[in-house]
């Protein structure tokens, strides 16, 4: 599969298990994140958003919470299946809005064992 | 499928070539982003532009430039490769310049060098 970094953390889990992925954001004057999910040869595939008004957003089977005295975001993802076998990646914009690229985590390797 | 395109998927390459890259954004979408993808630097971003006009720069070499045409679609051109430009390079679009809108990824190019 796609491998991105050299020392990318892995986090293996259990068909039907829940899965929680961290990540630590790097800049507080962040006001957006994103977690975008990359299976192997393709693009970023987005899962869902969060804004900084905001410590918790529920989606389908993914939650996502902000904590920002810690700077740190997590994805949880409910009933884990192997399609969710993927690299996870969490995305800040770095600048409050002042500019429009992402600043990306190096990514998470999620592995579902059936 | 997000509604991104990019062509070609893959790209191989020799030293000092030279190679466009071609992007369309969803439709809608005015503001286009490239990013490149490598194994020992994730995903960084490279340019962005806003209905046709320059918005954000990053970490994008001096041999490398962008365009965004009056159709919308956008091109990165590559020059003088060296083997360390091998990589994922992919093009985001999101409807507004902003950073607190989601931008949607196309497929990529993979680029070899040789």
């Amino acid at each position: 599969g796609e491998s991105v970094g050299l020392h990318l953390p892995t986090l293996s889990v259990q068909e039907g298990d829940n899965s929680i992925i961290n990540c630590a954001y790097s800049n507080s004057a962040s006001d957006y994140f994103i977690w975008y999910k990359q299976e192997s040869g393709k693009g970023p595939q987005f899962i869902i958003d969060i804004r900084s008004n905001m410590d918790k957003r529920q989606g389908q089977r993914v939650t996502v919470l902000l904590n920002k005295t810690v700077k740190h975001l997590s994805l949880q993802i409910a009933a884990t299946q192997p399609g969710d076998s993927a690299v996870y990646f969490c995305a800040e914009n770095g600048y409050g809005g002042s500019q429009g690229n992402l600043i990306f985590g190096k990514g998470t390797k999620l592995s579902v064992k059936p | 499928d997000s509604g991104v395109t990019q062509t070609p998927k893959h790209l191989i390459t020799a030293t000092g070539q030279r190679v466009t890259l071609r992007c369309s954004p969803r439709s809608g979408d005015l503001s286009v982003y490239w990013y490149q993808q490598s194994l020992d630097q994730g995903l960084q971003f490279l340019i962005q532009y806003y209905n046709g006009e320059e918005r954000a720069k990053g970490n994008i070499l001096e041999r490398f430039s962008a365009q965004q045409f009056p159709d919308l679609h956008s091109e990165l051109n590559l020059s003088s490769l060296e083997l360390g430009d091998s990589a994922l390079y992919f093009c985001a679009s999101s409807p507004q310049p902003t950073s607190v809108e989601t931008q949607y990824f196309g497929p990529g190019t993979r680029l070899l060098v040789l």
